[in-house]
């Protein structure tokens, strides 16, 4: 089976300082990565994700994502946050050849503070 | 909104009464989903329609049954709801069927149900 950790429930930050939002996962085979962000209410937005190449993932908003097979992590970063950030973090793993059955991390909320 | 929605937007119940929660995707998507999200619990897929058929069904009560007359449409059925059943449900969908899985999924607003 596969599943993902999110091992912060919050993270705090100070508005221009580098965040980082961690994730880790377990999974036979190849995994697929994602993180996506959720407002208040509203649904989950996709941020970035990993399949392969590159194991640094560029993706919306100034956010990216290193994939680290050894450690099975997929942290996600940002070298200066804004308030605007402050949301809910999902990170959500699949795998190869496993149809569309995701797993999600139980979320970061993230405060950026001004 | 990411081309994905959802009516109603929030929802009222009784345990004995019968709804149904719409979504509708605007994206050309073949793959649809139906989440439920509770405070303070992950994120849980409840069925997958790729191509129009249920692909997944993770041990979901019958009390809720799912509808997906078209690859644009997408219906969650309630029927005697519980309490515990009161959640944010959201409807998502993407491209790809099958075993292709690594395409992201774009989500609907949510449906806010109270079940009293």
């Amino acid at each position: 089976a596969q599943s993902v950790a999110q091992p912060e429930d919050q993270v705090n930050v100070a508005e221009g300082n580098p965040l980082t939002v961690k994730c880790t996962y377990s999974v036979s085979g190849n995994p697929y990565l994602f993180w996506y962000v959720q407002y208040p209410n509203r649904g989950l937005q996709f941020l970035l994700k990993y399949i392969t190449g590159d194991n640094l993932v560029k993706g919306s908003y100034g956010f990216e994502a290193e994939f680290n097979k050894s450690q099975t992590s997929f942290h996600l970063k940002k070298p200066s946050a804004l308030v605007s950030d402050s949301a809910l973090y999902f990170c959500a793993v699949n795998r190869d050849n496993y149809g569309q059955n995701f797993v999600f991390g139980p979320g970061t909320r993230l405060s950026v503070l001004p | 909104e990411t081309g994905v929605t959802q009516t109603p937007r929030h929802l009222v119940m009784g345990m004995t009464n019968k709804k149904s929660l719409k979504c509708e995707q605007h994206l050309g998507h073949n793959a649809m989903y139906w989440y439920k999200q509770s405070a303070k619990k992950p994120l849980e897929l409840m069925f997958v329609y790729s191509l129009e058929e249920r692909v997944e069904n993770n041990s979901v009560p019958s009390r809720f049954s799912p509808e997906c007359p078209n690859s644009s449409h997408l219906f969650l059925h309630l029927h005697t709801l519980q309490p515990e059943d009161s959640a944010l449900y959201l409807c998502a969908s993407s491209h790809g069927s099958g075993i292709r899985s690594y395409n992201e999924q774009f989500f609907g607003p949510g449906t806010r149900l109270t079940v009293l």
